[in-house]
């Protein structure tokens, strides 16, 4: 059974400063992975889907890799701003599954 | 063009209501899945449905159904609300296809409060 791991469950990180947030997979049998973004009481935001076939996607400040071998993602945030302040989810898609979620990464940047 | 949208927003029933949830996909989208998010159990998937036919199943109770029009619009539907269906529900188009693999794009929720 495909489980999916955010580590760390919150982050707190100054404006300006580069970060990585982590998501890992139990099962490399994968079609894609994908990064959202969720702000609180709100729905999700799709940021970046990975093909099981790539090794990075890129998005302006926000760059997702993918190790499928390994069963890792990360998701890059260059100079961060307050205003990229939210929880961050990573999905696994597998064939005839839905979407496998992690519990997400709280993250606070502060002015 | 228009994202995925979610009706109503936010409402409140007592325990023993039932409650239908409506969800209008991407223009285009066939495929419609269903998400429930709490605090302690997150993301967890109820159904998918495409062109109409469920094809995908999560493991909830049989008081969750759903279905989906010839439009693409899904609605579902919960029975005899719990105080443990408090939650947010998520609504997600994607362009389907045979795997349905394609991108998801989700709605802004619909949070139910049950007394």
């Amino acid at each position: 059974k495909q489980e999916v791991t955010q580590i760390p469950a919150a982050l707190s990180v100054p404006e300006g400063e580069n970060l990585v947030l982590n998501c890992s997979f139990t099962d490399s049998a994968i079609y894609n992975l994908q990064w959202f973004r969720q702000d609180p009481g709100k729905g999700l935001t799709s940021l970046l889907l990975i093909q099981s076939s790539q090794r990075e996607q890129t998005s302006g400040r926000l760059n997702a890799s993918l190790d499928k071998s390994s069963g890792r993602s990360t998701l890059y945030i260059a100079a961060s701003q307050p205003g990229d302040s939210a929880t961050y989810l990573c999905a696994v898609h597998q064939a005839g599954t839905a979407l496998i979620f992690g519990k997400g990464t709280t993250l606070s940047v502060s002015s | 063009k228009a994202g995925v949208t979610q009706t109503p927003r936010y409402l409140i029933k007592t325990r023993g209501q039932q409650v239908t949830l409506s969800c209008s996909p991407i223009s285009g989208h066939r495929s419609v899945s269903w998400y429930q998010q709490t605090p302690g159990q997150g993301l967890q998937f109820l159904f998918e449905y495409f062109s109409e036919t469920q094809r995908n199943k999560g493991n909830f109770p049989g008081r969750f159904s759903g279905r989906q029009f010839s439009n693409s619009r899904s609605e579902m539907n919960v029975s005899t609300l719990e105080l443990g269906d408090s939650a947010l529900y998520l609504c997600a188009s994607s362009s389907g296809g045979q795997a349905n693999t394609g991108e998801l794009f989700f709605g802004e929720g619909s949070r139910l409060t049950v007394l």
